[in-house]
């Protein structure tokens, strides 16, 4: 069973930067995609973008495009987001989200990260 | 992107009665390979989502036999055949054929 642990929570002022981990244990990391995954207070879920270690691409909401950036280290079974040019509409639970992938290239979210509330303010 | 609209956008239902949510997308999400790639998620309230229907009509582990998805193309469909208490929470939809986009939320609650 895989386990998605993330970092803690965060507060930035705006205009900053915030790097969110995920550490995955309990299976092969490689063999799994990651996607991060937003939720503003009283909103819906927002797909932010993803990653597959297995072949070190990265794809984004054209939302995000410009301001995330979503990476993997094999080596600690690590995937990161980090968004940069932070404003207050930022604020958010920011989810990693995982599963197995598909021979078409995609996956499902078997798994889910506890949440990271990261908090933009002045 | 492929936009994901669902309906209701809420629902209050009686337990033990059936409940059903629509999920229509912009473009179809059978893919080559025959499969629709629509998955249903049900966040709880307070906790992290969970993953109840993959490629559009396979229960995940664990997830009750009362919880059916169907459809194919551009129009999918939940139905919980008698809903339970622990039902109650925010059901998404999600495309996973291009890059991922979840629908606005359903809302069950318990009459």
């Amino acid at each position: 069973q895989v386990q998605l642990v993330q970092s803690g929570a965060e507060v930035k002022k705006p205009g900053s930067s915030v790097k969110v981990s995920c550490e995955a244990s309990g299976g092969i990391f490689s063999n799994y995609g990651f996607s991060w995954v937003r939720q503003a207070p009283g909103q819906g879920l927002e797909w932010m973008g993803g990653i597959i270690p297995m072949v070190d691409t990265a794809n984004y909401a054209q939302k995000f495009q410009a301001r995330v950036t979503i990476t993997a280290d094999e080596s600690t079974n690590t995937a990161y987001m980090e968004l940069s040019g932070l404003r207050s509409e930022d604020t958010a639970i920011y989810y990693c989200a995982s599963g197995s992938v598909y021979g078409s290239g995609t996956y499902s979210y078997d798994y889910w990260g506890q949440g990271t509330l990261v908090t933009v303010s002045s | 992107d492929i936009v994901m609209t669902q309906s209701p956008l809420s629902l209050s239902v009686t337990p033990g009665e059936p409940a059903s949510i629509s999920c229509r997308s912009s473009q179809s999400l059978l893919h080559s390979n025959g499969y629709n790639y629509l998955d249903w998620y049900l966040q709880k309230p307070g906790q992290s989502p969970q993953l109840l229907i993959y490629l559009g009509s396979n229960r995940a582990s664990g997830v009750p036999a009362r919880f059916r998805g169907s459809g194919s193309g551009t129009h999918f469909t939940l139905t919980i055949s008698r809903v339970e208490a622990e039902d109650v929470g925010i059901y998404y939809c999600m495309q996973a054929l291009q890059t991922h986009t979840f629908g606005q939320g359903t809302k069950l609650e318990i009459k």
